[in-house]
């Protein structure tokens, strides 16, 4: 059984501050990691993909993943009141025949 | 180009009846896949399509449960006798597995249908 666990928060950071999530997994064949991120009453969206260890950064997202840990997280900078949402962490043990497992996903509010 | 469709938006139905949930794929997708969203809960795969190939339907929380998927493109997805633990979004995403895409299997989300089941 594969299990994704995330800090359901909220978490509420405020603007211009670092946001970091953070995302476990128990599946020790997952080779890449997908962040969504889902407004609320919309569907989500990715945001970053990442497969190697270590920081992948694109624009004000870094992602940070840890194979040895089974620890990945997401780090915000420079949060602005769009990034408002619900950011969901999906390891993938590669194929996608079994599609993706989500974690329930981490609600973050940034406070003007 | 057009995204991924879904129909209805929303769906209020009685308890017992049966309902269909229809999607409609990006264009040129092969992959295709559905989930479920609780109130509060994350996202719960279900089933997984992949052309025309039989899918592997585990995921389906039951027999109650059934997806189809015509021609490698539109796919509808059949509760019957539905309960009110099937409340829930149902959302359809497709890819284009395995190599076309420049992130290997991203998904692309459809706006869901939103059940209700009174």
């Amino acid at each position: 059984q594969k299990e994704v666990e995330q800090n359901s928060g909220p978490l509420s950071v405020p603007e211009g501050a670092i946001a970091s999530l953070n995302c476990t997994y128990s599946d020790r064949g997952s080779q890449s990691f997908f962040w969504y991120r889902q407004y609320s009453g919309k569907s989500p969206e990715l945001i970053m993909f990442i497969y190697s260890n270590g920081d992948k950064e694109d624009g004000r997202f870094t992602a940070q993943l840890n194979k040895a840990s089974q620890y990945v997280s997401l780090l915000i900078r420079d949060s602005q009141p769009s990034d408002s949402a619900t950011y969901l962490c999906a390891p993938d043990s590669g194929g996608g025949a079994d599609g993706l497992t989500f974690g329930k996903g981490t609600h973050l509010i940034i406070q003007p | 180009g057009a995204g991924v469709s879904q129909s209805p938006s929303n769906k209020v139905t009685e308890k017992g009846k049966d309902v269909e949930l229809r999607c409609d794929p990006i264009s040129g997708h092969t992959a295709l896949y559905w989930y479920r969203q609780s109130l509060g809960q994350g996202l719960e795969f279900l089933i997984y399509f992949q052309g025309n190939s039989a899918p592997d339907k585990s995921g389906l929380p039951s027999d109650r449960f059934s997806a189809e998927r015509t021609g490698g493109s539109v796919s509808t997805l059949t509760i019957q006798r539905t309960q009110q633990e099937d409340s829930a979004v149902y959302l359809c995403a497709s890819s284009s597995y395995p190599k076309a895409s420049a992130i290997p299997y991203e998904q692309y989300f459809g706006p869901g249908t939103r059940l209700t089941v009174t």
